[in-house]
């Protein structure tokens, strides 16, 4: 089965600055798909970014951006101009087929 | 966007009684339905996978007869505790997907309570 690490249990950020999640995957798959999603206090799982393991062009929505790394197995989030309502917990995702796993997450809080 | 409705949001039962939990894709035909578990503070745990008309697939752990996973149509899937204890209490997550590898669509959950 596919395992998918989060080594951040907790990070911080000053409003507007940029942070980084990391996220490393590890499978035997070529083809796959790799999500973010954002968990803030409500509990719903809200999609923040997706990447296709055959696309080398990283994705990028609005002030979210990844670096995917598909050699190293690595699938970072980068998100710019942080604002308060970005604090929640952020899951790294690996899809294939019927297999859907997430990391443990990370808890992002953005300081005013 | 597609929608995923998972009901109820809340249920309170006694320790032995069954609960039924309903996850319904309102606006597209959901042929894998995922359901997971989560902790207070923890990742979502994946129980099992189900694809319509077919047995659920069980992860490692996970007690097929006391997580009763029922996929009977494209836009349905049920997860039924049955006699539940106080440890079942948790929330339960549901996702679906329609093409394969699209991203999961995820119901609000539901938060069990077993007394």
């Amino acid at each position: 089965a596919q395992t998918v690490t989060q080594s951040q249990p907790e990070m911080s950020v000053q409003e507007a600055e940029t942070v980084t999640l990391s996220c490393t995957y590890d499978t035997s798959e070529n083809n796959y798909y790799l999500f973010w999603y954002k968990q803030p206090p409500s509990r719903q799982m809200i999609l923040v970014i997706r990447q296709e393991a055959y696309k080398q062009q990283n994705a990028t929505e609005n002030r979210f951006s990844v670096n995917f790394q598909k050699a190293a197995k690595s699938f970072s989030l980068k998100i710019s101009d942080s604002q308060l309502g970005d604090t929640a917990m952020y899951f790294c995702a690996f899809h294939n087929n019927n297999d859907m796993r997430f990391g443990a997450g990370t808890r992002l809080t953005v300081k005013p | 966007g597609a929608v995923v409705s998972q009901h109820p949001s809340r249920v309170i039962c006694k320790s032995g009684t069954s609960v039924k939990i309903e996850c319904r894709s309102l606006d597209f035909q959901a042929t894998t339905m995922f359901w997971y578990r989560q902790f207070p503070k923890k990742s979502l745990m994946l129980m099992a996978t189900s694809n319509e008309g077919s047995k659920a697939t069980y992860e490692q752990g996970v007690e097929k007869d006391k997580f009763l996973i029922n996929h009977a149509s494209l836009t349905l899937s049920t997860l039924t505790v049955t006699s539940a204890h106080p440890e079942d209490s948790s929330f339960y997550i549901c996702s679906a997907s329609a093409p394969r590898n699209s991203p999961l669509h995820f119901g609000n959950g539901t938060r069990l309570t077993v007394t």
